[in-house]
């Protein structure tokens, strides 16, 4: 299993400013998965970090905007830049380990007003 | 785009009953979970189901996955008000990397 700690928990932003979003992991793991869940629908992969390589983003994300550091195997952040309302959502961190599923930080339910 | 397709969007039942959400794919898969969502939290995984499986049982959940129709349900048997969450179901794809393509869910709601 993994215990994921994702901060901050909520924010309220104003437009054009920036909010970076750390994800801790107790123990060392390979990817690191960004997601985005706009309000009322599902979630959508923004992309994977791997630690000591550019993280490769999904199509419609782009490094400009969402740009993702991943300094060692426990430790990931994503931030959002410039943001606009459309950007309102939640994100969350995930991993994997082993074959048994994916286990996902709380989330960071962002308001950008 | 998102490769799952769930379906009822909403389920409202009654504490006792038996609730059952369907996911459709489009895609060859390596294996199908479900996840469970509580108030637009973090997801809780609740059962896998590896391609070449075609049904699966964790407490009151049963899974079955029918790869020659690209679908797989949820049955929550002896639903309880604690259940009330959306439900996600989210197909494991190999592209390099082993990625997840979550369906739209099902916000299923038990009333006492």
């Amino acid at each position: 299993s993994a215990v994921i700690s994702q901060k901050p928990s909520r924010d309220i932003c104003q437009r054009g400013t920036s909010l970076t979003i750390q994800c801790q992991v107790d123990s060392q793991v390979t990817m690191m998965f960004w997601y985005r869940q706009q309000p009322g629908q599902s979630l959508t992969l923004i992309a994977t970090a791997n630690q000591g390589s550019e993280a490769t983003y999904e199509s419609g994300f782009v490094i400009d905007k969402f740009p993702i550091s991943r300094p060692n195997l426990t430790f990931s952040t994503l931030t959002v830049s410039n943001m606009s309302p459309e950007d309102s959502s939640i994100y969350l961190c995930s991993v994997e380990k082993g074959p048994g599923g994916a286990f996902f930080g709380q989330g960071t339910r962002l308001t950008v007003v | 785009s998102q490769q799952g397709e769930e379906d009822p969007q909403a389920l409202s039942i009654q504490e006792g009953e038996n609730a059952t959400m369907n996911c459709s794919y489009k895609t060859s898969i390596n294996n199908l979970q479900w996840y469970r969502q509580n108030s637009g939290r973090g997801l809780v995984h609740l059962i896998l189901i590896r391609s070449n499986e075609r049904e699966k049982h964790s407490g009151r959940l049963r899974v079955t996955l029918d790869t020659s129709k690209k679908s797989s349900s949820l049955l929550i048997t002896a639903s309880r008000a604690a259940d009330t969450a959306s439900y996600f179901c989210a197909t494991a794809v190999i592209q390099g990397a082993q990625k997840l393509v979550f369906g739209q869910g099902t916000r299923l709601t038990i009333n006492p």
